[in-house]
């Protein structure tokens, strides 16, 4: 089975902070995917990647930036940690033939 | 751009019962749909995925329909349990280069 593993379950961290939230795959997926989710919001998607070296905006590019150096790492920066991206974040990978295949999600509290 | 809606937001029944998730999306030129589930706190499991030239997928007791023409998929569970009390999302994908896009989900209790 496909893993994709994100490296915290839980994070806090302090306003203005830069913060790095990993997200590694194991089945030389392609496509890697950052979401935010919050509750009456569902899930909203903050940048992809289609391929190494390769990103592209999602709804709510604002305040982040990402990084995909190897095929297998996708990582979500937030520059300048603000209390309003207190969230769950959640990674993805997919082969579009078979689907997505989510990490278990990281917590984060910016206080 | 693709909307998807699912309703109802919540749902409880009691234990045994057999029930249905429905979900809808304005634009039935689809590449597939996926259903997932999420407990409290978690990531998303995948369940079932249902490719546009498929009309339903199996899984245990689970089942999942796909008609385009009306913009509509379920999600049929039989014989529900406590343990399937959770969150459930549909999320369609257009085409291979647009990312998958989600309803809301409907938080489903299974009362013993």
């Amino acid at each position: 089975d496909v893993k994709v593993t994100q490296s915290s379950r839980y994070l806090v961290k302090r306003t203005g902070e830069k913060v790095f939230l990993e997200c590694v795959q194991d089945m030389d997926h392609e496509n890697m995917f950052w979401y935010r989710q919050d509750p009456g919001l569902g899930l909203r998607l903050i940048y992809f990647s289609y391929d190494v070296k390769m990103k592209e905006k999602g709804d709510i590019p604002e305040g982040y930036s990402v990084s995909r150096e190897k095929k297998e790492r996708f990582s979500l920066i937030l520059e300048s940690a603000s209390t309003n991206q207190t969230s769950m974040y959640l990674c993805a990978s997919s082969l579009v033939q078979y689907g997505y295949t989510f990490g278990s999600g990281t917590r984060l509290t910016v206080v | 751009k693709q909307e998807v809606t699912q309703i109802p937001a919540a749902l409880s029944v009691p234990e045994g019962e057999n029930l249905v998730l429905n979900c809808s999306f304005t634009d039935s030129a689809i590449y597939n749909l996926q259903w997932f589930r999420q407990d409290p706190g978690k990531g998303l499991t995948s369940l079932l995925l249902i490719q546009s030239s498929q009309r339903e997928q199996t899984s245990g007791r689970l089942n999942a329909s796909l008609d385009k023409s009306s913009g509509r998929s379920t999600l049929y569970i039989a014989a529900s349990q406590p343990g399937d009390s959770a969150t459930y999302l549909c999320a369609s994908l257009l085409s291979g280069n647009t990312p998958l896009v989600f309803g809301k989900g409907t938080r489903l209790s299974v009362i013993a």
